[in-house]
């Protein structure tokens, strides 16, 4: 069964750091990755996937196959980046989305 | 266009008890979804439709029903509550499956169960 690990449940940078969110997968297929956000009082949407290869809000990730995962980025962090973000995978085999844990990410000022 | 719409956005049970969230969605979405999120788990899909008069079991099916009588609405129920029911449950729909078809969440519903 596809496992997303989220290794870290809270992640606190202050502004103008450089971020990484870590994801890790197990999937014996060829996975579809995700990320998706949510901002306070706010609901759950779509960040990036890793097949467009996007860049939204600053962020990016790349999928490495090798290790298994797909990390989000930033190089500078805005306070406006405060979110729970969530990594996830669908196996593009069935119909389930599966999520990681979730990490809490804290831009200070 | 309201998007997905979840209600109610609290609710608190006695064990024992039960209850229906309702999920409605007017983008005309084929897949509609059910997920429990918790602290430091993530979302976990409880129940999914891949279409109206369809429903399948998700990752943590037990303890709840489901029914898609019309392609626009998607019902959880839970006909005994329990305590580990406690939970932020959201509901999600999306045109299809696959990296071209994300999710589109509701608000969720706040449940507690004493």
């Amino acid at each position: 069964a596809q496992r997303v690990t989220q290794p870290e449940k809270l992640l606190s940078v202050f502004k103008g750091a450089p971020v990484e969110l870590k994801c890790n997968y197990s999937y014996s297929g060829s996975p579809e990755l995700f990320w998706y956000v949510q901002y306070s009082r706010q609901r759950l949407q779509l960040l990036l996937r890793h097949i467009s290869r996007e860049s939204i809000k600053g962020f990016t990730a790349d999928l490495n196959k090798g290790e298994t995962s797909f990390h989000l980025k930033k190089p500078f962090a805005q306070e406006e980046d405060s979110a729970m973000y969530y990594c996830a995978l669908n196996d593009n085999a069935g119909n389930m989305l599966t999520f990681g844990g979730g990490t809490r990410l804290m831009v200070k000022p | 266009n309201a998007g997905v719409t979840q209600t109610p956005k609290f609710r608190v049970l006695k064990t024992g008890q039960s209850m229906t969230l309702l999920c409605a969605q007017d983008m005309n979405h084929e897949y509609m979804y059910w997920y429990r999120q918790d602290p430091g788990m993530g979302l976990r899909l409880i129940h999914y439709s891949v279409g109206e008069g369809t429903t399948a079991k998700g990752e943590v099916p037990d303890g709840y029903n489901v029914s898609r009588l019309k392609k626009q609405n998607f019902l959880l129920g839970l006909e005994s509550a329990a305590p580990s029911q406690t939970s932020v449950y959201f509901c999600a729909s999306s045109w299809g499956t696959g990296w071209n078809s994300p999710l589109h969440f509701g608000n969720g519903t706040r449940l507690t169960v004493t």
